[in-house]
């Protein structure tokens, strides 16, 4: 299994500012992901986190707006840029292990609020 | 386009009672489907994962099941318990090891004393 912990848990921006996002994994992963959830909604792909290279970006997602680095196998963290309201929503980062199944483990999620 | 449908939205039951969430996709190529459950202000956890030669597993109350003909699958939810309140993901992954996972917008489930 993994345990993903992430900071912050919450907070509360203003626009036009820029936030970032940590991710720690408690052991060695194969692929780290980040999502984003709005109220009520399901889980949206941003990218793919790759180490030591460029993210892997989802359609309507843009490395300017979402810049992410994985410096190595257990770490990641997403930036969300120039903020505006339209940004507040819980930012989740995830992390697969290899393995027969590819389990994928998902972090609590941090809470961001742009004002 | 793939695409993951649940059912109902939002279902709300008496503690003790089951219950059954439906879960519809259209995902191909198929790998394995997997349901998750998200307590308010946490992230999923996985409950399940069926590959496509799979028809039923279990995780202690929950069982879940798999038609890959028609492309069902359901989770199933025995003597319901408080902490059983949660929103439940109906996932599917098209690739092993490729995990572009298709999520579906999940099923709120309210247990009420």
């Amino acid at each position: 299994s993994a345990v993903i912990s992430q900071k912050p848990s919450r907070d509360i921006c203003q626009r036009g500012t820029s936030l970032t996002i940590q991710c720690q994994v408690d052991s060695q992963v194969t692929m780290m992901f980040w999502y984003r959830q709005q109220p009520g909604q399901s889980l949206t792909l941003i990218a793919t986190a790759n180490q030591g290279s460029e993210a892997t970006y989802e359609s309507g997602f843009v490395i300017d707006k979402f810049p992410i680095s994985r410096p190595n196998l257990t770490f990641s963290t997403l930036t969300v840029s120039n903020m505006s309201p339209e940004d507040s929503s819980i930012y989740l980062c995830s992390a697969t292990k290899r393995g027969p199944t590819y389990e994928q483990y998902f972090g609590p999620g941090t809470r961001l609020t742009v004002t | 386009k793939n695409q993951v449908e649940q059912s109902p939205q939002s279902l709300i039951i008496l503690e003790g009672k089951n219950c059954t969430l439906q879960c519809n996709y259209t995902v191909s190529p198929f790998s394995n489907l997997r349901w998750y459950k998200q307590d308010t202000g946490r992230g999923p956890v996985s409950l399940t994962i069926m590959t496509f030669s799979e028809n039923t597993k279990s995780n202690g109350r929950y069982t879940a099941t798999l038609d890959a003909d028609t492309k069902q699958s359901s989770l199933h939810i025995t003597a319901s318990q408080l902490s059983d309140s949660a929103s439940y993901i109906c996932v599917v992954s098209g690739t092993f090891g490729n995990e572009k996972l298709t999520f579906g917008t999940g099923t709120r489930l309210t247990i009420i004393p």
